[in-house]
């Protein structure tokens, strides 16, 4: 079975633009939720979709959003980036709620 | 609110010494679940294990093993005889039941973890 994919894996913007990041769950996984990783604030949980309905939202501003598809396919989207949107985007896919996420490698996003 | 503590930020040993990392966490739910994952060079995270707060059994697995105290609020992870390979990031993380379902993972800031030759 295929693994969590992300795409890109890596991106470069500056400041004030937006980016979109793509996630493909395993097969059959309806859950799909998003980290970020920084050094200074560790992983972060972000949102949780399931069944293209946002379940759970961590505690981020609103320039963070997301989306899902009929396929379970996850979007994210940050809008006016700042420097401090630099980080690792990881996306994990679930079967069931409490069970384990599998995670995707990732993309590391640079703002300059 | 719910929290994990792995106060070893890093730690160094020499192949085949035994290690173990620590996990505290602190949680007001009567269920729950904990995990570890281990973070490799790469940045992709590994599942290595899930327990739920009504399971105290310890378990092992080939090198690793698993010793979880709901006494202490301790979910403590151990590698007999470690190996190069064992080299990574390892974190603890804590889910609660949430009201109306869904998973979110709080992650501790994790143990770096250097085996040498």
């Amino acid at each position: 079975k295929a693994g969590v994919t992300q795409t890109p894996r890596y991106l470069i913007k500056t400041r004030g633009q937006q980016v979109t990041l793509s996630c493909s769950p395993i097969s059959g996984h309806r859950s799909v939720s998003w980290y970020q990783q920084t050094p200074g604030q560790g992983l972060q949980f972000l949102f949780e979709y399931f069944s293209e309905t946002q379940r759970n939202k961590g505690n981020f501003p609103g320039r963070f959003s997301g989306r899902q598809f009929s396929n379970s396919r996850s979007e994210m989207n940050v809008s006016t980036l700042e420097l401090g949107d630099s980080a690792l985007y990881l996306c994990a896919s679930s079967l069931q709620q409490y069970n384990e996420q599998f995670f995707g490698p990732g993309t590391r996003l640079t703002v300059l | 609110a719910q929290k994990v503590t792995q106060a070893q930020t890093e730690i160094s040993v020499v192949e085949k010494e035994d290690v173990t990392l620590d996990c505290v966490y602190e949680t007001r739910d009567t269920t729950y679940y904990l995990f570890w994952y281990k973070q490799p060079p790469s940045g992709e995270l590994v599942f290595l294990i899930r327990r739920n707060s009504f399971d105290e059994q310890n378990e092992i697995s080939g090198r690793y093993s698993w010793n979880f105290q709901k006494s202490t609020s301790s979910f403590n992870f151990t590698i007999t005889a470690s190996q190069v390979v064992d080299s990574a990031v390892y974190f603890c993380a804590l889910s609660e039941a949430i009201a109306g379902g869904g998973n979110k993972l709080t992650f501790g800031t994790g143990t770096q973890l250097k085996v040498e030759l």
